[in-house]
């Protein structure tokens, strides 16, 4: 079955520092592979999203990801986090025989002073 | 701006007691979902609507219903609450056209169900 997998569940990174989230999914054919974002409270934000073409799509608020198909990953990345990036990061894909979007399971993202 | 409007944005209901939430999309888009997100999980899929085509999932209660009366409005009815039925519930709307079997989805801002 697809399937989406964010291994992190809880991520604390220092205000000004990199950040990446990691995302796998396990679909036979190409993916299309989504990072959205929620803030407490909120309903989910995309920041980004990859359908085909080339593998490092930007998004917003400074966000990017890259698609590597050896790795079956597709992680979140910034260069320097700011506090209001604090949310938790759903990374989400369709592919396969379903036409239903696969969220994995999130990461808590927390930004220290 | 082009969105997706959820309302209202908190509900209270009474154990047992039916209760509406309303959502609501400004860009035209045909599909329109509806998702129940409970505290530290993922969006768990409830229905869609393709047009005026439903699609239930599965393992949704019976007791979740769902109205699309025209391409902008879509209802989500809980006959008879329970506790276990407290949640975030999220709307989405997509447009898939021209045979497209994917394409990202519009999140509303959500509400928030208490049964008490």
């Amino acid at each position: 079955a697809q399937s989406v997998t964010q291994p992190d569940i809880h991520i604390t990174v220092s205000e000004g520092a990199s950040l990446e989230l990691r995302c796998n999914y396990s679909y036979g054919a190409t993916p299309y592979l989504f990072w959205y974002v929620q803030s407490p409270g909120q309903g989910l934000q995309l920041l980004l999203k990859y359908f085909s073409g080339d593998t490092l799509v930007q998004g917003i608020k400074g966000f990017e990801a890259e698609f590597k198909r050896s790795q079956s990953s597709f992680n979140l990345r910034k260069p320097s986090v700011h506090w209001s990036d604090a949310a938790e990061y759903f990374c989400a894909g369709y592919g396969g025989a379903t036409n239903k979007l696969i969220f994995g399971t999130g990461t808590l993202l927390a930004v220290q002073p | 701006d082009a969105m997706v409007i959820q309302n209202p944005r908190y509900q209270v209901t009474q154990f047992g007691k039916p209760v509406t939430l309303s959502c609501s999309q400004t860009l035209n888009h045909n599909v329109m979902y509806w998702y129940q997100q409970k505290s530290s999980q993922a969006p768990k899929l409830l229905f869609h609507y393709y047009d005026k085509d439903f699609n239930n999932e599965a393992d949704t209660p019976d007791n979740f219903q769902s109205r699309r009366p025209n391409t902008s409005f879509c209802f989500l009815d809980i006959r008879s609450p329970g506790l276990g039925d407290a949640a975030m519930y999220l709307c989405a709307t997509s447009r898939l056209a021209g045979g497209m079997r994917y394409n990202e989805q519009f999140f509303g801002p959500g509400t928030r169900l208490t049964v008490l």
